[in-house]
């Protein structure tokens, strides 16, 4: 069974147009997390989600939003796209007070 | 702000060598997790081995294990036994034990096995 999974795994879409990329996972964790990487492979924080609280919100564009239905689902939903958005967006979750985090498999979005 | 350091952007070890791949931090902190992420074509992050700041011992996980050395803020990992599979990126991770919990990652080292 998938712990972490995401949907879609790549996307590809114009500049200007909205997107939305689905997390779930059923390892009944408290906190989910949001992540991008870069063309250099850096990985960065984006935002994490606490019991459908938003406790983490780095200097991410307000295009960005993360949505939270319920503790198992973190989607990620975005705004007129541009084209430095292409990357690889992971989502991951973690035991609230865990120290490990489990990561999906990552989604490739390219923006043309 | 935690940063993590990993100075090799790409190392190279031939099957069944041993290599070891480097990590600094900085950090004002004294309780914290340090982490070794895999990250193969594939993409999937794989935790590969985990660490503890309050415990002396260095964590060892089968051929993989590291060299937790807190007062140097130094963190390297050591592959024994190379293996075609262990071709990925590497990245060293920190994470606070209090406060929010984001975990911060270095720029990764990609590693390459020769046969």
């Amino acid at each position: 069974d998938t712990a972490v999974s995401q949907t879609p795994k790549y996307l590809v879409t114009q500049m200007g147009n909205d997107k939305s990329i689905k997390c779930e996972q059923n390892l009944g964790h408290d906190t989910m997390y949001w992540y991008k990487q870069d063309s250099k492979k850096f990985l960065k924080i984006m935002f994490s989600y606490n019991n459908k609280e938003l406790i983490i919100n780095e200097t991410v564009p307000n295009r960005f939003s993360p949505k939270s239905p319920d503790k198992a689902h973190l989607n990620l939903h975005i705004n007129s796209l541009e084209l430095g958005d292409s990357a690889v967006y992971f989502c991951a979750s973690s035991p609230l007070l865990s120290y490990e985090q489990y990561f999906g498999p990552g989604t490739r979005l390219t923006v043309t | 702000a935690q940063t993590v350091t990993q100075s090799q952007p790409e190392m190279s070890v031939q099957e069944a060598e041993t290599v070891t791949l480097s990590c600094t931090y900085d950090t004002s902190e004294s309780d914290y997790y340090l982490f070794w992420y895999k990250q193969p074509p594939s993409r999937q992050m794989i935790l590969v081995i985990r660490q503890e700041a309050y415990k002396q011992q260095n964590a060892t996980e089968n051929r993989f294990s590291v060299n937790f050395q807190k007062a140097a803020k130094s963190f390297s990992l050591k592959i024994s036994d190379s293996q075609l599979g262990d071709a990925a990126m590497y990245f060293c991770a920190y994470r606070s034990a209090a406060g929010t919990n984001d975990m911060r990652f270095g720029a990764g080292t990609r590693l390459t096995v020769k046969p």
